[in-house]
């Protein structure tokens, strides 16, 4: 199984400071045909499902703040919120869907300081 | 507007079974991935379980196989997860989620939207 493994588990930020949460998989997710890394990332708010965010490592979903943003390829990969709003306190996951099992990361935390 | 909804969780014995069903309006199940997430109470996120859009082909997460069985009802625009023998660790938040439309037959993909969930508890 590719395992995915974010950092840190939980960050506090002050409110317009940038935020970055990492995601290293233990395997290669870039797909050398296509030249795409099988890589979402998801916010889920405390009683709510996740919410899709990014897909292919950098594409934003409709309708998702321009403030977020995904980078990376290959094993190492980042989600940054450039200026963090209150109402980005949630738990960040990372996802692999390069080969069954589809997998996810452990969650980050993100929180106001 | 896309909508997935869940229902059928509960209360369960160990060994038992439930059904879940998924049941979505804006898209018809028949075009597109279709999948089950679950969540174990204050945990992260599992993969259980994936069918097809076009030609319906199955995959399962280890922890599952031989035990649950997704299938789905074009006509109804339902997906369904049956769910037997159920243990403890089986005891999570179940969400349905699409995945991307098409004839694709490999679990590849991301999860986008999902349902609210639906509570399966599995205890004496």
């Amino acid at each position: 199984d590719i395992v995915m493994t974010q950092s840190p588990d939980s960050l506090a930020v002050s409110l317009g400071e940038r935020t970055t949460i990492s995601c290293k998989s233990s395997h290669n997710v870039l797909y050398s045909p296509n030249n795409k890394n099988y890589i979402a990332w998801y916010q889920q708010k405390p009683g709510q499902p996740p919410r899709l965010l990014i897909y292919w490592a950098s594409t934003r979903e409709s309708g998702v703040p321009d403030r977020f943003s995904g980078s990376g390829s290959g094993t190492d990969f980042t989600l940054t919120i450039s200026s963090l709003q209150a109402e980005d306190v949630a738990v960040y996951y990372c996802q692999q869907y390069y080969r069954p099992p589809l997998t996810f990361g452990q969650g980050t935390k993100v929180e106001i300081k | 507007e896309v909508l997935l909804v869940e229902s059928g969780g509960g209360l369960v014995q160990p060994g038992g079974s439930l059904r879940l069903s998924c049941s979505v309006s804006g898209f018809s199940v028949s075009n597109y991935e279709m999948n089950w997430v679950r969540q174990a109470p204050g945990k992260g996120l599992e993969w259980v379980s994936y069918i097809s859009g076009v030609v319906g082909n199955i995959y399962y997460a280890e922890s599952v196989e031989g035990r649950f069985t997704i299938s789905r009802d074009n006509a109804k625009e339902t997906l369904y997860l049956q769910m037997n023998s159920l243990r403890g660790d089986d005891t999570a938040m179940y969400y349905c989620a699409r995945g991307r439309p098409g004839s694709n037959t490999y679990p590849n993909s991301w999860f986008g939207p999902w349902g609210q969930g639906t509570l399966v508890t599995v205890s004496s």
